[in-house]
């Protein structure tokens, strides 16, 4: 099962910046928190990862509190085309164990 | 940018028949995984597979699956006798190390009829 909550839809308008949470309150030390979103039925997108520290990349921002049990992705200024289902996955990297445990997701609606 | 490409995009068949779908993964990937995704469900991982050897696989890859690296630059899903609940979008990714960012490819669409 996926270790991580998230809501379940979200709404932001054009231009904006998306703001979308996410809970991990049992990750582990070694334990990586990664973002991909999904447009329709195509295929996951990578967006960001990170472990304790920020992130920012072309794409988005991720911000991890300092007890690691909780993220924020943020897509500071959303388009039409960032609407999709965006997903927060805890990551284990030990070998044999790296696969991706997908929940249900956040299903973000950007609106004109 | 390198892309991970699958075909078919679209595959129908019926039941019990076998079906392989392909993927080519990014040329410096060395790790390789399938993932499905029945309408409306959640992206459920399938099996990983590191130098010609499944690492870990899901209770779904059961012995109706296997999957194959033939030739070194395919990545090959084959399920021997396809059931109706077979029906989803198969997903292929890879990564450069087990450590690193899987990209995933656009998927399959397989109908089993």
């Amino acid at each position: 099962d996926a270790k991580t909550t998230q809501p379940t839809s979200m709404d932001c308008a054009e231009g904006r910046a998306a703001n979308l949470p996410c809970n991990h309150s049992t990750i582990s030390g070694n334990e990586y928190v990664y973002w991909y979103r999904q447009i329709h039925s195509q295929g996951p997108q990578y967006i960001i990862h990170g472990l304790k520290n920020n992130e920012t990349n072309e794409m988005a921002s991720l911000i991890i509190t300092e007890d690691r049990k909780s993220s924020t992705l943020i897509l500071p200024h959303a388009t039409l085309r960032d609407t999709a289902v965006y997903y927060c996955i805890v990551r284990g990297v030990n070998f044999g164990n790296e696969k991706l445990t997908f929940g249900t997701g956040t299903r973000l609606t950007i609106i004109p | 940018e390198p892309e991970v490409t699958q075909t078919p995009s679209h595959q129908v068949t019926q039941m019990g028949q076998e079906v392989i779908l392909r993927c080519v993964p990014i040329s410096n990937h060395l790790y390789f995984y399938w993932y499905r995704q029945i309408l409306g469900q959640k992206v459920e991982f399938l099996v990983s597979f590191y130098n010609n050897e499944i690492s870990e696989k899901s209770e779904i890859f059961d012995d109706q699956f296997s999957v194959e690296r033939p030739d070194g630059s395919n990545f090959t899903l084959k399920i021997r006798s396809t059931k109706l609940e077979d029906s989803a979008m198969y997903f292929c990714a890879g990564g450069r190390g087990y450590q690193e960012t899987q990209y995933f490819g656009p998927g399959t669409r397989l109908l089993v009829l």
